[in-house]
């Protein structure tokens, strides 16, 4: 059953603590993403990774902070450094042809709700 | 100005009605145009996506396009309740293999 697993669903951290949200993928795929989702805002993009051991920053990563140490795994670690951590959490996941400039589709995991106390 | 702009919600109409949902965007540059939809507390599934100008359908969904005007469209006919979601357009560039997302728009379709 190929897919993308996100873990756990629901996270509460007490303020000043890191965290770190796990996703999973068993598609193969090359690329993987975190994004936040705000109430009433669009997606947007914290981190990105188009290959193993190699990652960008996206749009917001100030206080966040990635690895991936393998194809299937990239992990996201909320810092105590992010002002407003509390937040929906979605990774997800595509294939990845350098060199093109052709849409491929990303699929997305189910998300992780973080409420910081 | 925002890259994507996405009409603002919530929605609410009748089962069956026809649904219109647009965004505008800023960058000629985009080149793929996608749909998603997000069901409540769950990740975005891609619904639709087109990267030339002019109209796709699938069923009861139709995505339109109109690039000289940086204006795209997501029209739902015979709207069903199942159809009740938050839609998500969003515009790909190849130039950084990114996705911008529109803010969204919560529809809900009463029985």
């Amino acid at each position: 059953d190929g897919g993308i697993t996100q873990s756990p669903k629901y996270l509460f951290r007490k303020e000043g603590q890191n965290v770190t949200l796990s996703c999973e993928q068993n598609l193969n795929h090359d690329a993987m993403y975190w994004y936040r989702q705000d109430p009433g805002q669009g997606l947007r993009l914290i981190y990105y990774s188009q290959i193993v051991n190699d990652f960008q920053k996206g749009d917001i990563a100030e206080g966040y902070s990635v690895s991936r140490e393998k194809k299937e795994s990239f992990p996201l670690t909320v810092t105590s450094a992010q002002k407003n951590p509390t937040a929906f959490y979605l990774c997800a996941s595509s294939i990845y042809l350098s060199g093109t400039s052709s849409y491929n589709e990303q699929f997305f995991g189910p998300g992780t709700r973080l409420t910081v106390l | 100005q925002k890259e994507v702009e996405q009409d603002p919600g919530p929605l609410s109409v009748p089962e069956g009605a026809i649904v219109s949902l647009n965004c505008t965007y800023s960058n000629s540059a985009f080149q793929y145009f996608m749909w998603y939809r997000q069901y409540s507390r769950k990740g975005p599934e891609l619904l639709m996506y087109t990267y030339s100008s002019g109209n796709k359908e699938d069923g009861r969904f139709t995505a339109q396009v109109d690039k000289s005007s940086k204006y795209i469209s997501l029209f739902i006919r015979d709207s069903q309740p199942s159809d009740s979601a938050t839609y998500l357009c969003a515009i790909f560039t190849g130039a950084n293999s990114k996705l911008t997302f529109g803010k969204g728009i919560t529809l809900s379709v009463r029985p």
